[in-house]
């Protein structure tokens, strides 16, 4: 099915452990995003790819950190993990045609840090 | 500092009649606004967008209007369905060179049999 995976669905970290979220495209997209969603926050943007091999800060980054690995693959890593950091996060990209189309996103990881 | 908000965290509607979910925005160079739904444990879905550059865009049920001078959209719908139950976001861009997409916090749908 053409779209954006995230891996895994679902995770529960110790406080200080590590682990990287996966996110995968396959429309050619040439940007990619990373957002988490909290109740009653929306969702904010925590880093942000424009194209491979780029990579910017968004609006909550502190704690996090990406790699644009190639075109298709957009991963997210928190190297200790903290509570502040339960959440749910999405993955999204988006080609040419922002207006018609808007973002694409993937399903999902949620994230407990206990 | 919010730029999109959202200032109705839910809204109830019976079956048949209009929804309208309401936003507004505070920066003026946002050049694309968008719309997007959203079900439990699903991502968000892209629903309708509109230029800065029009007042209105159409959909089949769904009509987004676009107010510049007082900085305010709304999305309609009609008529709302069961399958309309869910949360919307408004989202906001700088358009062409700015694909980045501010959300505001989202309204939850309640269509009431």
């Amino acid at each position: 099915n053409a779209g954006v995976t995230q891996t895994p669905k679902f995770q529960v970290l110790k406080t200080g452990q590590s682990m990287t979220l996966q996110c995968a495209q396959d429309m050619n997209h040439n940007s990619m995003y990373w957002y988490r969603q909290d109740p009653g926050m929306g969702l904010r943007l925590i880093y942000y790819s424009a194209s491979e091999g780029t990579t910017d800060k968004g609006e909550v980054p502190n704690g996090y950190n990406v790699s644009r690995l190639n075109k298709r693959e957009f991963s997210l890593r928190l190297e200790s993990a903290a509570p502040s950091q339960t959440s749910v996060y999405f993955c999204a990209s988006s080609g040419q045609g922002l207006l018609a189309y808007g973002y694409t996103f993937g399903s999902g990881t949620r994230l407990t840090v206990v | 500092d919010q730029q999109v908000k959202q200032n109705s965290p839910s809204l109830s509607v019976q079956e048949g009649r209009i929804s309208i979910l309401n936003c507004d925005y505070t920066n003026s160079m946002f050049d694309y606004f968008l719309w997007y739904k959203k079900y439990p444990a699903e991502g968000p879905t892209f629903l309708i967008s509109i230029s800065s550059i029009k007042d209105k865009n159409e959909d089949g049920r769904f009509t987004v209007f676009l107010n510049k001078s007082a900085k305010h959209l709304s999305l309609h719908i009609v008529p709302s369905q069961p399958g309309d139950s869910a949360v919307y976001f408004c989202a906001a861009s700088g358009g062409v060179g700015d694909d980045k997409i501010i959300f505001g916090k989202g309204t939850r749908l309640h269509i009431l049999p």
